[in-house]
């Protein structure tokens, strides 16, 4: 499967634990990037990596969440601390390098991890 | 602030009509455009991207720009219920390195058999 991986699925975690999310990028690509989705909401955008570099982050949560992409294994978003308005899906996308300018930035998605917290 | 907005619907067709999208963005600098397609529960999918004023057409779906009224379309002909979906319309420009989508909330699709 060339396609964006996303792991766990889905993930339970009780309020104060950790949540760890993972995004292996398509075959090719070089940026990821994060979406969280709560239930009968919109697509928000959270934070935009490249390999070892954070180029955007301007919506991610101030406190307790963090993203990584390093320059070997998957990019990591996680949450510590987590709370029942956590609960939501965590969508990852990736795009190849090359693009952007006039000709966009072209994203696809992986099929999400489902957090709910209890 | 750059905004994407779309009517959050429900749009309702019969089957086999054509469903009309749309969507209009803030920032004049906006060069390319996006229709994803997101069912319950499942993540966005990319349908269409469109960069230049005009049509483009693939099977059923038709995207439409229309740069200086700032507004992008999707048509979707001979609606079938499995294109009930959210119909989500994304905007990009380019600022530097930065590729980040702007997305709008989302078109709510239901066709009627």
């Amino acid at each position: 499967n060339a396609g964006v991986m996303q792991n766990p699925r889905h993930l339970v975690r009780r309020r104060g634990q950790e949540a760890r999310l993972r995004c292996s990028p398509m075959k090719g690509h070089s940026h990821v990037y994060w979406y969280r989705q709560l239930p009968e909401e919109g697509l928000k955008f959270m934070v935009y990596l490249q390999k070892e570099n954070i180029i955007d982050e301007s919506g991610m949560p101030k406190e307790r969440f963090s993203a990584e992409f390093p320059k070997e294994g998957p990019s990591i978003l996680r949450i510590q601390q987590v709370v029942r308005g956590d609960s939501a899906a965590y969508f990852c996308a990736s795009s190849p390098p090359g693009q952007g300018g006039v000709y966009g930035n072209t994203i696809y998605f992986g099929e999400g991890s489902w957090l709910t917290v209890v | 602030q750059k905004e994407v907005e779309q009517n959050s619907g429900p749009l309702s067709v019969p089957e086999g009509a054509i469903a009309s999208l749309n969507c209009t963005y803030s920032d004049r600098g906006s060069q390319s455009f996006f229709w994803y397609r997101q069912y319950s529960g499942k993540s966005p999918e990319l349908i269409m991207s469109i960069y230049s004023n005009g049509d483009k057409e693939d099977g059923r779906f038709t995207a439409q720009l229309n740069k200086a009224s700032q507004y992008v379309s999707l048509l979707i002909r001979d609606s079938q219920p499995s294109d009930s979906a959210t119909y989500l319309c994304a905007v990009n420009w380019d600022a530097g390195n930065n590729r980040k989508l702007i997305w709008g909330l989302g078109t709510s699709l239901a066709v009627n058999p």
